[in-house]
């Protein structure tokens, strides 16, 4: 069965660095997403991306993160500087482009920042 | 913006039928999931509702009223490894958009 993949499954950073994640969506799909959760709290949406560009983004978006399809298979999200609060699990979600169909969410990254 | 209640915690014993609630408020509605999701682990699709009606897949029934911003989740024939969180996220905007709420904690006991 197909499935979304993530690197690493656990970073560790120093508060103010920048950090790369990554994640390999399912190769037919065409709508990809990062979402986040801390620890103990709800998920929470960041970005979707459709057509090699950003659909839909959070306020807090702009603010820290963006985003890369740098090839055919990888998407990647960057976050600069990094904070203590951005320590969270980082998931990578892709769905088919309508919007009903289930968004396959990857194992995530665990990001602890220092 | 949108809203989204679920009770916190449940708890409930192997073998039984448990329901859990969701309500939520939103301008835009473009359906609502149920994910599974246990500890440390990602959430895994469960069932989408976009009418009226109850959906059901196997041991899981999903029910949705869109008058009353409603919806809830039927697992019948519980085991334990069915404990874990249940989420409800609803699906807004043209950018596919999930906004999740806080879940409910389902234990199942013997």
């Amino acid at each position: 069965e197909p499935e979304v993949t993530q690197t690493p499954s656990h970073q560790v950073t120093q508060m103010g660095q920048e950090v790369i994640l990554r994640c390999v969506p399912i190769s037919n799909h065409l709508y990809f997403y990062w979402y986040r959760q801390i620890l103990g709290q709800k998920v929470e949406f960041l970005v979707s991306f459709y057509n090699n560009e950003i659909s839909e983004k959070s306020e807090i978006f702009d603010d820290q993160f963006s985003v890369e399809r740098p090839d055919g298979s990888n998407f990647t999200l960057k976050i600069r500087s990094t904070k203590l609060e951005d320590s969270a699990m980082y998931f990578c979600a892709s769905s088919e482009p309508q919007g009903g169909y289930e968004q396959y969410f990857g194992p995530g990254t665990r990001l602890t920042v220092t | 913006g949108q809203n989204i209640d679920q009770p916190t915690e449940m708890t409930a014993t192997e073998g039984a039928i448990v329901q859990i609630n969701c309500t939520y408020q939103t301008s835009g509605f473009n359906g609502l999931f149920w994910y599974q999701q246990h500890a440390g682990e990602a959430p895994t699709f469960l069932s989408y509702n976009v009418l009226d009606g109850l959906e059901e897949k196997g041991r899981f029934s999903s029910f949705l009223s869109r008058s009353k911003g409603y919806s809830y989740l039927l697992l019948k024939e519980l085991q334990m490894k069915d404990s874990a969180s249940y989420l409800c996220p609803i699906l807004t905007g043209g950018g596919n958009k999930l906004t999740f709420g806080t879940g409910t904690q389902l234990k199942v006991e013997l």
